[in-house]
């Protein structure tokens, strides 16, 4: 059962406009929300979050946005760089428990 | 300074070898998780070690696998007999703070990517 998920697997945004990247959990109880960004054959590089008493949360061209009633938040990248092109991991966790990470959804920013 | 080191990058074995792979988290943190990636998936959570301890290893499969953190050196993530479903990658990563507090960020190894033949 995945607590997690982006039904999204990949994404093609031309350069300079904004990718929005979607994701859903299903635990309501989930109460800090993180975005990852992987390049090939690198780790996972942590790039922002948000506590769920937020619904919004903004640094430089990243913003994340968090729904609670709708169990839903997404991560905007405005303006899209080709630099940005990178599997995204949307990851939540509750205090006292591990970080579930949902399966990823690969962006390529077309120049 | 350093960041989350792992060892090897890349490993290769035939069934039934053993697999030995090494974490050495950043300077200051004490707290490490193990994930793996199955290709065309996502991350799933392994086990969370601190020194000497093993704080959750609810991913983990029952069966030849283990991990440890020991006082001094790596953490070693071991997998006895390997077949070829396991064959994945494997990443590490540490944090400074434990699940016990409400925000804990990890951060990641480059992975090791074994290979089963």
């Amino acid at each position: 059962d995945q607590q997690v998920k982006q039904n999204s697997p990949s994404l093609s945004v031309q350069e300079g406009r904004i990718s929005i990247l979607n994701c859903d959990y299903t635990n309501s109880m989930f109460d800090y929300f993180l975005w990852y960004k992987k390049y090939p054959a690198e780790g996972p590089t942590f790039l922002i979050s948000i506590s769920s008493i937020k619904d919004k949360n903004e640094d430089g061209r990243f913003t994340v946005f968090l729904n609670k009633s709708a169990k839903h938040l997404s991560l905007h990248i405005v303006p899209s760089q080709p630099g940005d092109s990178a599997v995204y991991f949307c990851a939540a966790h509750r205090g006292g428990d591990k970080v579930i990470f949902g399966p990823g959804t690969s962006l390529s920013v077309i120049p | 300074n350093a960041g989350v080191m792992q060892n090897p990058r890349h490993l290769v074995r035939r069934r039934g070898q053993e697999a030995r792979l090494r974490c050495s988290p950043m300077k200051g943190h004490s707290h490490v998780y193990w994930y793996r990636q199955l290709p065309e998936e996502g991350l799933k959570f392994m086990v969370y070690l601190q020194k000497e301890n093993i704080i959750d290893e609810s991913g983990m499969p029952k069966e030849r696998f283990s991990a440890e953190f020991p006082k001094e050196g790596p953490s070693i993530l071991r997998i006895q007999q390997v077949v070829r479903g396991d064959s994945a990658a494997y990443f590490c990563a540490s944090s400074r703070v434990g699940t016990s507090v409400s925000y804990n960020e990890q951060f990641f190894g480059p992975g090791t990517r074994l290979t089963v033949l």
